[in-house]
């Protein structure tokens, strides 16, 4: 399995409702961060959190990060369609591993008005 | 904010053609650039790491031949696809990173479709 695995693979939601993705990674971390991505576009950063932080907000975006379980969660409060996209979680290990990021398969999710 | 442009947004050619993308950071001076590849619904693959003034790193499996990167400057670097064959057909995306800065900035990607 890769670094960074998303799950659900797809989602789909209310508007209204709150959506929560999950990831999973293998490997001691330096910090996670979430990247969103529209269709056919590139991706824009939405969060870091570092590895020694439980939990981050920012704005409806709430993301929470287990080292022991070495698991992440972003949770997206109060939905829009607007949201509609790709979420990916992105892993940066030690320094010894230099500026690379490795990028999990991604949730799509959908928010329906 | 700091902004990545990235240059064709889609592009057609033929096979045998090669194809250069650019990528330039407008905001800032990039450090590292990084090239991705992206089939659809699927994640990003990372093919190489680019730092300015110095040859690209490449990904294992990824053919340093067919897959030119220059970084000549700290705010652009260019991935030419050369010899390009409708396997190549893709979307690519470019990405930079400044020092000390742990995000990414992405560009907008470039749809490639080899005929």
């Amino acid at each position: 399995s890769q670094q960074g695995e998303e799950d659900p693979q797809a989602l789909s939601i209310q508007e209204g409702e709150n959506a929560t993705m999950n990831c999973s990674y293998k490997t001691s971390i330096n910090n996670l961060q979430w990247y969103r991505q529209n269709s056919g576009r590139g991706l824009v950063h939405l969060i870091l959190i570092r590895s020694n932080e439980r939990e981050k907000h920012s704005g409806r975006l709430r993301v929470t990060l287990d080292t022991s379980k070495k698991s992440s969660s972003l949770l997206i409060t109060a939905s829009r369609a607007a949201d509609t996209a790709s979420y990916f979680c992105a892993t940066r290990r030690g320094e010894t591993s230099g500026s690379r990021l490795t990028f999990g398969e991604g949730t799509q999710l959908t928010v329906n008005p | 904010g700091a902004v990545v442009s990235q240059h064709p947004s889609w592009v057609i050619c033929k096979s045998g053609t090669s194809v250069k993308i650019e990528c330039r950071s407008l905001d800032f001076q990039a450090t590292t650039m990084f090239w991705y590849r992206q089939f659809p619904k699927q994640s990003l693959m990372l093919m190489a790491t680019s730092n300015e003034g110095s040859k690209a790193t490449y990904e294992q499996g990824v053919e340093k031949d067919k897959f030119l990167i220059n970084h000549a400057s700290l705010t652009l670097s260019t991935l030419t696809v050369t010899s390009a064959h409708p396997e190549d057909s893709s979307f690519y995306i470019c990405s930079a990173r400044w020092v000390r800065v742990e995000k990414l900035f992405f560009g907008s990607g470039t749809q490639l479709s080899v005929l």
